[in-house]
């Protein structure tokens, strides 16, 4: 039992590039997140998803996309990637994402945007 | 919006004292409220946490106590270790249909040895 695993650890983009960064979770949860941590920031919402096929908008979403097309998979998609999304991204899961359930979140990926 | 604000940002004692943190939330419908530590470089954890049909919940050297009338709760260390120095983070559950977490900014602790 992995738990949330994300893929890469580490990546660095170009101004202008694109990618995809992937969550990965064997827990059979229903509901699943991306945030970003800057520095001083704690952990923003950028969008969540309830169930598979569904995406919702969190707090930060401008300049992402997210899909769902897979129960334990959650993809975070950088279309044109800005200095300003430099950040490290955490993937977390909650099994119903109802309230008193806790999120268990992934190792993260670090992300730097020259 | 709904928000949590966490004090202090950063926290600093001597090992075998005790530390406490406290969070305050907006939104008063909120009934779920984790605690997270996260060390340098690795992931959130949860450590503890407490639903609002309970005011205190104590696991070994960590208890959280909650007060829903003045809606803030707060985490307690005691016995403190230098393996305890860590930046944690309190949520509280937003009450709409996403159920998310709204994260306080997050307590740099650490415990001189």
């Amino acid at each position: 039992n992995a738990g949330v695993t994300q893929t890469p650890k580490f990546r660095v983009l170009k101004t202008g590039q694109s990618m995809t960064l992937l969550c990965a979770q064997d827990m059979n949860h229903e509901y699943m997140y991306w945030y970003r941590q800057d520095p001083g920031m704690g952990l923003r919402l950028i969008h969540y998803s309830v169930g598979e096929g569904t995406t919702a908008k969190g707090e930060v979403p401008d300049g992402y996309n997210v899909s769902r097309l897979k129960k334990q998979n959650f993809l975070l998609g950088l279309e044109s990637a800005a200095p300003s999304q430099t950040s490290v991204y955490f993937c977390a899961s909650s099994y119903t994402g109802g309230a008193n359930q806790p999120q268990h979140f992934g190792d993260g990926t670090r992300l730097s945007i020259l | 919006g709904e928000n949590v604000e966490q004090h202090p940002s950063t926290l600093s004692v001597q090992e075998g004292d005790s530390a406490v943190i406290k969070c305050t939330y907006s939104d008063s419908a909120s009934n779920y409220f984790p605690w997270y530590k996260q060390e340098l470089g690795k992931r959130p954890q949860l450590i503890i946490d407490i639903r609002s049909n309970v005011g205190e919940k104590k696991d070994q050297r960590i208890a959280v106590t909650l007060n829903k009338t003045a809606k803030h709760f707060s985490l307690h260390i005691t016995e403190t270790q230098p393996e305890d120095s860590a930046v944690y983070f309190c949520a509280a559950t937003l009450m709409d249909s996403s159920y998310k977490l709204i994260f306080g900014s997050g307590t740099r602790l650490l415990v001189r040895p």
